[in-house]
């Protein structure tokens, strides 16, 4: 059973950058069948997918978020990391990390970590 | 950009009921299209992808239909632990994904 989970600060102060940890258990991060992505939800609100990163380290971002956001992977611990910079109040929300497929007709998620609030105020 | 209007955003019903939710896409996205069930705190969990394919371990009282602009997620009867927040997703623009904003059940 594969399992994820986030970790990392859960206070991070305007304007600097936000930086989790998503550690996969039950199965192999390089396995090359999945990507690995970030999505987020403030409070309240609807889920963003943030963006995405293959065993290779390639990366998709979603364009609202690109300028600001890096998505990295330690295959040799079996995590992946995303980092937001230049955070403000709108950037507060519940992190999740989640397993989507590598085709477009597995482009859904089907494992998601249980999600680490992260508040941004000063 | 794909717009998704998710309806309605908040639906009362009780156990037993068979309901419906609708997303509706502006324009056409084959069958790319899953929808989650979440509950207060926790991460979404997938239902179904595919439009009508169940995730292995969903309850067979919930079903999808619909190809192209118009889906639907009926859930035949309710049950306590159905009541959640439902959300679509749509995956046709991959690998950029957008979500619906989501249709709350509550107790009736």
């Amino acid at each position: 059973q594969v399992q994820l989970q986030e970790s990392g600060p859960g206070l991070v102060k305007p304007s600097q950058t936000l930086s989790l940890t998503c550690t996969v258990s039950g199965g192999s991060i390089s396995s090359g069948s999945y990507y690995w992505s970030w999505i987020r939800q403030p409070a309240g609100k609807g889920l963003e997918w943030i963006g995405r990163i293959y065993t290779s380290g390639s990366t998709n971002y979603n364009p609202s978020l690109k300028s600001r956001v890096t998505i990295s992977v330690d295959t040799s611990k079996n995590q992946f990391s995303l980092k937001l910079s230049s955070v403000t109040a709108a950037d507060t929300a519940v992190y999740y990390c989640a397993r989507g497929g590598v085709v477009r007709t597995a482009g859904y998620f089907d494992y998601w970590g249980q999600g680490t609030l992260v508040t941004v105020s000063s | 950009a794909i717009w998704m209007t998710q309806s309605p955003s908040l639906l009362s019903a009780s156990t037993g009921d068979r309901v419906t939710i609708s997303c509706r896409m502006s324009q056409g996205i084959s069958s790319y299209l899953a929808w989650y069930q979440q509950k207060p705190g926790k991460a979404p969990e997938l239902l179904i992808y595919a439009a009508s394919t169940l995730q292995s371990g969903v309850p067979s009282r919930f079903s999808g239909s619909g190809s192209g602009t118009d889906f639907t997620l009926t859930i035949s009867c309710l049950q306590s632990e159905d009541f959640a927040t439902y959300y679509c997703q749509q995956y046709y623009s991959f690998p950029l994904v957008t979500f619906g904003q989501g249709t709350r059940l509550e107790i009736k």
